[in-house]
C-alpha cells in the first residue's frame, strides 16, 4: 500500500518555541493532505486540508495563525506550530490522498504520527 | 451535521472468541466507510473500505458490513487473537472531496 511518513516521531520543546512537523507521501502525489489532532483517549479531530499549491482551509477554531500548513509539493506538507504552549501537547497525525483514478483517489492514507510533549 | 458513534468503547474477550464492532452515522448520505486499527501512541492502519454501493468488505478474518440506510456498519472479527488488542476506529466520508469524520473508537483487549 501507499507509504505516508512523518518526520519527527516525537519531539519535546519549550513553550514559546516553533516546532515544524513534516509530511511525506512516499510512492504516489498527495494533491490533497489533512492534519489531525489527537488527545489522549479521543479520536482523531481534523484541523486544516490542503491542497498543493494552494492555502491551507482549517476547520472551525483551530487557529491558522498559530498552526502555519504549507504545501509546497504533491510530496511534502509540513505543519508548523508557533509559540507552542503545553496544551498543544497532543499527537499529530496527518493523512494524503492522491488525485488520479485508481485506489489512491479513493483511499486517505495515514502517516505514523508525531507526539509533541510541550514544557 | 454528520456524527460518527461506536459501540461498545471497550471490549475484553478471551483469544479464540468471534466478536462484533458496531459503529453508527447520522447522515446517511455517504460516499464511502472505512475501518481503521490505531496501536497505542501510533498512527492508523487502514483494515477494510467500503464504498457506497457495496455492501460488505472481506479481508482474512476481518468482514466490516454496510447499511447506508439505516446508518450502521460492523467489523466482524474471527477467531480473536492477542495481536488484536488495539483500538478500532471507523470513519465516514460524506463525497469524494470531503474529509472523514470519524468515530471514538473500540478498545479491543483480547486476552491469551
Amino acid at each position: 500500500g501507499a507509504v505516508v511518513s512523518q518526520h519527527p516521531s516525537w519531539v519535546i520543546c519549550k513553550s514559546g518555541t516553533s516546532v515544524k512537523i513534516e509530511c511525506r507521501s512516499l510512492d504516489f502525489q498527495a494533491t490533497t493532505m489533512f492534519w489531525y489532532r489527537q488527545f489522549p483517549k479521543q479520536s482523531l479531530m481534523l484541523m486544516a486540508t490542503s491542497n498543493e499549491g494552494s492555502k491551507a482551509t482549517y476547520e472551525q477554531g483551530v487557529e491558522k495563525d498559530k498552526f502555519l500548513i504549507n504545501h509546497a509539493s504533491l510530496t511534502l506538507s509540513t505543519l508548523t506550530v508557533t509559540s507552542a504552549h503545553p496544551e498543544d501537547s497532543s499527537f499529530y497525525i496527518c493523512s494524503a490522498r492522491g488525485g488520479t483514478s485508481g485506489r489512491r483517489e479513493v483511499e486517505q492514507f495515514f502517516g505514523p504520527g508525531t507526539r509533541l510533549t510541550v514544557l | 451535521k454528520q456524527e460518527v458513534t461506536q459501540i461498545p468503547a471497550a471490549l475484553s474477550v478471551p483469544e479464540g472468541e468471534n466478536l462484533v464492532l458496531n459503529c453508527s452515522f447520522t447522515d446517511s448520505a455517504i460516499y464511502n466507510l472505512q475501518w481503521f486499527r490505531q496501536d497505542p501512541g501510533k498512527g492508523l492502519t487502514s483494515l477494510l473500505l467500503i464504498q457506497s454501493s457495496q455492501r460488505e468488505q472481506t479481508s482474512g478474518r476481518l468482514n466490516a458490513s454496510l447499511d447506508k440506510s439505516s446508518g450502521r456498519s460492523t467489523l466482524y472479527i474471527a477467531a480473536s487473537q492477542p495481536g488484536d488488542s488495539a483500538t478500532y476506529l471507523c470513519a465516514v466520508r460524506r463525497n469524494y472531496g470531503q474529509n472523514f469524520v470519524f468515530g471514538p473508537g473500540t478498545r479491543l483487549s483480547v486476552l491469551p
